[in-house]
């Protein structure tokens, strides 16, 4: 569970939406986590999936799942300057703890009014 | 509810010298765990708590130490400050019931408390 990939910028326009990509490793990931952090604060949790789904929607958030291709994506639906920050994509293997994620290394999400 | 409390937020250290880190988690959880988050590695694991004892470490060399108090309250020590010590240090708290792996274990997070060591 320590390979997890994300591109590391993404730009896009007030009110279009926004994808964010990450890949993992690890067959035996359990649960996958979308993070969210702001300049100077810590890590805000946005969203989970459970490794068994395909997709989870909550609000203007949709998560999907490719656990085939081990490809997991947070779609942001209007996107506002708001969600501008670093998003991170952090994976729990099966014999891991609670406490102990994977983390990818961010995507920096950059909203133009 | 209050969040994940991290004292101090910001303290600046010299090379050598040592620093303790706080963190109080939410009320009612008893995990804790220590993350390091830097710009050249990202965010990596230091250890996890549970019921004041250590049940998971990281691969951080053993100048990096920690406790959990009776109250779920947790510490983290660096001795002899190094350099590359520098960055922000993440604490996050779970409610974990007990059963430990397995579960979804959704980890709050503090805001982290930022060490400069020159």
């Amino acid at each position: 569970g320590e390979d997890v990939e994300q591109s590391l910028f993404l730009s896009v326009r007030e009110g279009d939406s926004s994808v964010i990509n990450c890949t993992y490793t690890d067959s035996s990931s359990t649960y996958l986590y979308w993070y969210k952090q702001e300049p100077g604060a810590g890590l805000q949790l946005l969203t989970y999936i459970f490794s068994n789904m395909d997709m989870k929607q909550d609000q203007r958030l949709t998560v999907l799942l490719n656990k085939k291709d081990k490809h997991l994506s947070l779609r942001i639906a209007d996107t506002q300057t708001g969600d501008s920050a670093i998003y991170f994509c952090a994976e729990r293997d099966r014999g891991s703890t609670l406490g102990r994620l994977y983390f990818g290394r961010g995507t920096q999400l950059t909203v133009w009014p | 509810k209050a969040g994940v409390t991290q004292t101090p937020r910001y303290l600046i250290k010299t090379r050598g010298q040592q620093v303790t880190l706080s963190c109080s988690p939410i009320s009612g959880h008893r995990s804790v765990s220590w993350y390091q988050q830097t710009p050249g590695q990202g965010l990596q694991f230091l250890f996890e708590y549970f019921s004041e004892t250590q049940r998971n470490k990281g691969n951080f060399p053993g100048r990096f130490s920690g406790r959990q108090f009776s109250n779920s309250r947790s510490e983290m020590n660096v001795s002899t400050l190094e350099l590359g010590d520098s960055a922000l240090y993440l604490c996050a708290s779970s409610l974990d019931l007990g059963v430990g792996r397995g579960a979804a274990g959704e980890l709050f997070f503090g805001e982290g408390s930022r060490l400069t060591v020159l």
